[in-house]
């Protein structure tokens, strides 16, 4: 089993709509969890950081965190076709091995 | 102020031939980890310096290594290329003392390996 798992899509949605993107994670350890955008040939980028239960929003990004299901989500509002790249989900623990752990990454389409 | 910078940003090698990659992490961090991104993958985490040690290491052979300077610049080297270590090669930079959170890890734009 991953550690870090996502589904690598690729989700299509149109111009306007509200994108979900999901992962679940095992490490029950994991304290902090990111959301890194990464446009094609391109290093991540850091959009949303979640450490607490509940919803995190930021302009049209919402962050969801359930460590109970040890599930993160991402909800992005008014989807635009530049939103359209690949969105990697990453744990993160603070204690032992302070590193990233991805998800292999969703990819997102926005049509416009 | 400068970010996170990598060099060379895009290299071929060939099988069995030895590379080293380099980075110069955001001024004022002092931890430098590394990753590796396979095509269609998430970044793996190679390994971390700190005060010019190795910290952590993830799942990777000891044909990956590494160092650390005195100011805080990174190598990554990896030997006895194969063809399967061809990837986008990550350096992330952080401050020690803050790192608790994870929230102040930087990346730099990554060295393309391609190994022929």
């Amino acid at each position: 089993q991953k550690e870090v798992e996502q589904n690598s899509g690729p989700l299509s949605v149109p111009e306007g709509a509200i994108a979900s993107l999901n992962c679940t994670y095992s490490d029950r350890g994991s304290q902090s969890f990111f959301w890194y955008r990464q446009y094609s040939g391109k290093s991540p980028e850091l959009i949303m950081s979640i450490y607490s239960n509940g919803d995190k929003e930021d302009g049209r990004f919402t962050a969801q965190l359930n460590k109970a299901s040890q599930y993160v989500s991402l909800l992005i509002r008014d989807s635009q076709p530049s939103d359209s790249a690949t969105y990697l989900c990453a744990a993160f623990m603070d204690t032992g091995r302070r590193a990233l752990t991805f998800g292999s990454g969703t990819r997102l389409q926005v049509q416009p | 102020d400068a970010g996170v910078t990598q060099s060379p940003t895009h290299l071929i090698k060939t099988r069995g031939q030895q590379v080293t990659l380099r980075c110069s992490p955001k001024s004022g961090h002092d931890t430098v980890s590394w990753y590796q991104q396979a095509l269609g993958q998430g970044p793996q985490f190679i390994f971390q310096y700190y005060e010019e040690e190795e910290r952590q290491r993830g799942n990777f052979p000891d044909r990956f290594s590494g160092h650390q300077f005195p100011n805080y610049s990174s190598e990554l080297n990896v030997n006895a290329l194969l063809l399967g270590d061809s990837a986008l090669y990550l350096c992330a930079s952080s401050l020690e003392i803050q790192s608790a959170s994870g929230n102040t890890i930087y990346f730099g734009e990554g060295s393309w390996l391609t190994v022929v």
